[in-house]
C-alpha cells in the first residue's frame, strides 16, 4: 500500500536542542496528522492539520501541512528528556471519500541525551 | 475517560491456537480499526470497520478475521497462529468523516 515516507529511521539530540522532522509522499494528502509513542503504550495524537499551508502549534510542538499537499513538517523546541519516543506521521489521501483509511509513515525513533 | 481498551495486555500462544482480541471504545465513534506494529514497519491495517455493520480488508488481513459485534466493540480473532503473527496489536477508533484516530495501548501477543 501507498506509504509514507520519513528518515531517518533514528534522531539522537542533545537536551534543549530543536528537532524538525519531515513526512513525504508522492501522493496528495488532504489531512496530516502527527503521532507520538511511548515505550510500552499506544499512538498519541499531537496535532491534526485539515488545510494545505496550515500551521498548528501544540506547546513546543509545531507542525504544518505543505503547500504542495505531499508533504507535512513537525517541529520540536527546546527539547526535553520525554521528548523520547516514536514519532509517526500519518495522512488521509485526498479524493478516497470522507472516511478513507490512514496511511502511516514508519516512524523516526527520537533519542534526547541529557 | 477510557477511550480504546484493548484486552489482553499479554498474551503467549503456541503454534495452531486460536485467540480473539478484544477491544471496545466509549467515544460513540463509528469506524474502528485494526493495526499490527513490527519493528522497522511501522502501522500496518488488518481490517478496519467504518460503521456498525461493515468490515473490510486492510493492507495486512491474511490469517485474520473480525466481528464488529456492535457500535462500542471490535474483536479480532487468529483462527490458527502462526509464530509471523508474532506482533503488538492496537485497536483504534475515528469518528466518521474526521482525521484523527484514537489509539489502545495494545496487545503484545507472541506466538511460539
Amino acid at each position: 500500500g501507498q506509504q509514507l515516507n520519513q528518515s531517518p529511521q533514528s534522531m539522537f539530540i542533545q537536551e534543549g536542542e530543536d528537532v524538525s522532522m519531515n513526512c513525504t509522499s508522492s501522493s496528495i494528502f488532504n489531512t496530516w496528522l502527527w503521532y507520538k509513542q511511548d515505550p510500552g503504550e499506544g499512538p498519541v495524537l499531537l496535532i491534526a492539520l485539515y488545510k494545505a499551508g496550515e500551521l498548528t502549534s501544540n506547546g513546543r510542538l509545531t507542525a504544518q501541512f505543505g503547500i504542495t499537499r505531499k508533504d507535512s513538517f513537525l517541529n520540536i523546541s527546546a527539547s526535553i528528556p520525554s521528548d523520547v519516543g516514536i514519532y509517526f506521521c500519518a495522512g488521509r489521501r485526498a479524493n478516497t471519500g470522507a472516511n478513507s483509511k490512514l496511511t502511516f509513515g514508519k516512524g523516526i525513533t527520537l533519542s534526547v541525551r541529557p | 475517560n477510557a477511550g480504546v481498551t484493548q484486552t489482553p495486555k499479554f498474551q503467549v500462544l503456541k503454534t495452531g491456537q486460536s485467540m480473539t482480541l478484544q477491544c471496545a471504545q466509549d467515544m460513540n465513534h463509528n469506524s474502528m480499526y485494526w493495526y499490527r506494529q513490527d519493528p522497522g514497519m511501522g502501522l500496518r491495517l488488518i481490517y478496519y470497520s467504518a460503521s456498525e455493520g461493515t468490515t473490510d480488508k486492510g493492507e495486512v488481513p491474511n490469517g485474520y478475521n473480525v466481528s464488529r459485534l456492535n457500535k462500542r466493540e471490535f474483536s479480532l480473532r487468529l483462527e490458527s497462529a502462526a509464530p509471523s503473527q508474532t506482533s503488538v496489536y492496537f485497536c483504534a477508533s475515528s469518528e466518521f468523516g474526521t482525521g484523527s484516530v484514537h489509539f489502545g495501548d495494545g496487545t503484545r501477543l507472541s506466538i511460539l
